[in-house]
């Protein structure tokens, strides 16, 4: 069965300090890859897809990047955190179907 | 504009009573999820639904595409029902969420 993995749990960064966050996916070949804010409040906002290796979409220009090293490997990261970066992001896979999502980072910026 | 909207936007219930949460979508969609976000934030698949009625357990679906609009039964709410409830739409390879449903159930 598939998996996908988060880490870490919880974050907390000082103002302009780096960022990488990271998400794995088991079980499954060439899946699409998605990351995901929820911000103060319920919404989540759709941040970067990837349909492949080294091929990442941005839905929303921001102070954040996405990667995709491997097929089941997505990285979130900054290279320097801003306060209204703090969150919960959530990284979710797909292929042809329903999306499911990982347990999320909450990161705090202070 | 608004493209998926839940309704209510909370809702308070004894536990056994019953519920029906509603999504509004302004265009046409691939699919549609509905997901429940425990108190940890796990997002829990519940359906995922194009069209027509599904059921699990307690848990109903329905989605009416021509109309847009689906719709989240649960029957005999229990404590741990509570939580959000979020629709979201497919198009494309993309989900677009509502802002969900605050569900506290009490005992």
């Amino acid at each position: 069965s598939q998996t996908i993995h988060q880490w870490p749990a919880t974050l907390v960064q000082p103002v302009g300090s780096p960022l990488s966050l990271e998400c794995t996916v088991e079980g499954t070949s060439n899946p699409n890859l998605y990351w995901y804010r929820q911000a103060a409040g319920r919404g989540l906002q759709l941040l970067f897809y990837s349909v492949g290796i080294g091929q990442i979409s941005s839905e929303v220009p921001q102070n954040l990047s996405a990667s995709r090293p491997q097929d089941r490997q997505f990285i979130l990261s900054s290279k320097k955190l801003l306060l209204s970066d703090s969150g919960f992001y959530l990284c979710a896979w797909s292929v042809a179907g329903p999306q499911y999502f990982g347990p999320g980072t909450r990161l705090l910026v202070l | 504009g608004i493209q998926v909207e839940q309704s209510p936007p909370d809702l308070i219930l004894q536990e056994g009573a019953n519920s029906t949460l509603r999504c509004n979508f302004s265009d046409s969609v691939n699919n549609l999820q509905w997901f429940h976000q425990n108190p940890w934030g796990q997002l829990i698949n519940l359906f995922y639904i194009p069209s027509g009625t599904k059921q699990n357990g307690r848990l109903s679906a329905t989605t009416v595409a021509t109309e847009r609009y689906s719709l989240l039964y649960i029957s005999s709410s229990q404590t741990t029902d509570s939580g959000v409830y979020f629709c979201a739409k497919t198009s494309g390879s993309r989900l677009t969420f509502g802002e969900g449903t605050q569900l506290t159930v009490n005992p």
